[in-house]
């Protein structure tokens, strides 16, 4: 049962265009969620995270956007740069769920962004 | 730099055996999680531990264990290996362990069983 999914393996975007990464979830104990990016052969970076209490987080180019009612998330990375060609997690916390879910984050399965020149 | 180590980068090893990957929080960060990337699962959390106890648990196999010493840095044990424990092996830390702060990753360990 895939509770954070990202449903586009893959977004290809031009330099200086906005680039739109989606994420679902079906958890409604969720109330804490990231992006994080991944460069191949690192660790995940945090880039933003948003509580379930807002519905906007901005980060200089970043924004997150959270529809809570449609349990849907999407960041925004405006400029896109080709540096920011790398794998975009969505992941997810039950931080108010207490016991057995303290902390742990449910990551979907990515989405490889290419900003091209 | 997250702030976060792991050692060691690679390991190669066969099947049946055991192996220990040991991870360093950043400064000050309480707690330490584990987690597993394999190609089909992504990123799948095993285990938390908080200030020494373990906080909360994953899909953690039994052949897998874990503690958190006093000086807060962290060990992952996986005995009886099988090829599909084939995977990078990644620790996080937070300043705390109720998710209200954001995880910190090291640069993993990829272990490949042969």
């Amino acid at each position: 049962d895939q509770q954070v999914k990202q449903n586009s393996p893959s977004l290809s975007v031009q330099e200086g265009r906005i680039s739109i990464l989606n994420c679902d979830y079906t958890n409604s104990m969720f109330d804490y969620f990231l992006w994080y990016k991944k460069y191949p052969a690192e660790g995940p970076t945090f880039l933003i995270s948003i509580s379930s209490i807002k519905d906007k987080n901005e980060d200089g180019r970043f924004t997150v956007f959270l529809n809570k009612s449609a349990k849907h998330l999407s960041l925004h990375i405006v400029p896109s740069q080709p540096g920011d060609s790398a794998v975009y997690f969505c992941a997810a916390s039950a931080r108010g769920a207490g016991g057995t879910s303290y902390g742990k984050l449910t990551f979907g399965q990515g989405t490889i962004l290419t900003v091209h020149p | 730099d997250s702030g976060v180590t792991q050692t060691p980068k690679h390991l190669i090893t066969a099947t049946g055996q055991r192996v220990t990957l040991r991870c360093s929080p950043r400064s000050g960060d309480l707690s330490v999680y584990w987690y597993q990337q394999s190609l089909d699962q992504g990123l799948q959390f095993l285990i938390q531990y908080y200030n020494g106890e373990e906080r909360a648990k994953g899909n953690i196999l039994e052949r897998f264990s874990a503690q958190q010493f006093p000086d807060l840095h962290s060990e992952l044990n996986l005995s009886s290996l099988e090829l599909g424990d084939s995977a990078l092996y990644f620790c996080a830390s937070s300043a705390q362990g109720d998710g209200t702060y954001e995880q910190y990753f090291g640069p993993g360990t990829r272990l490949t069983v042969t």
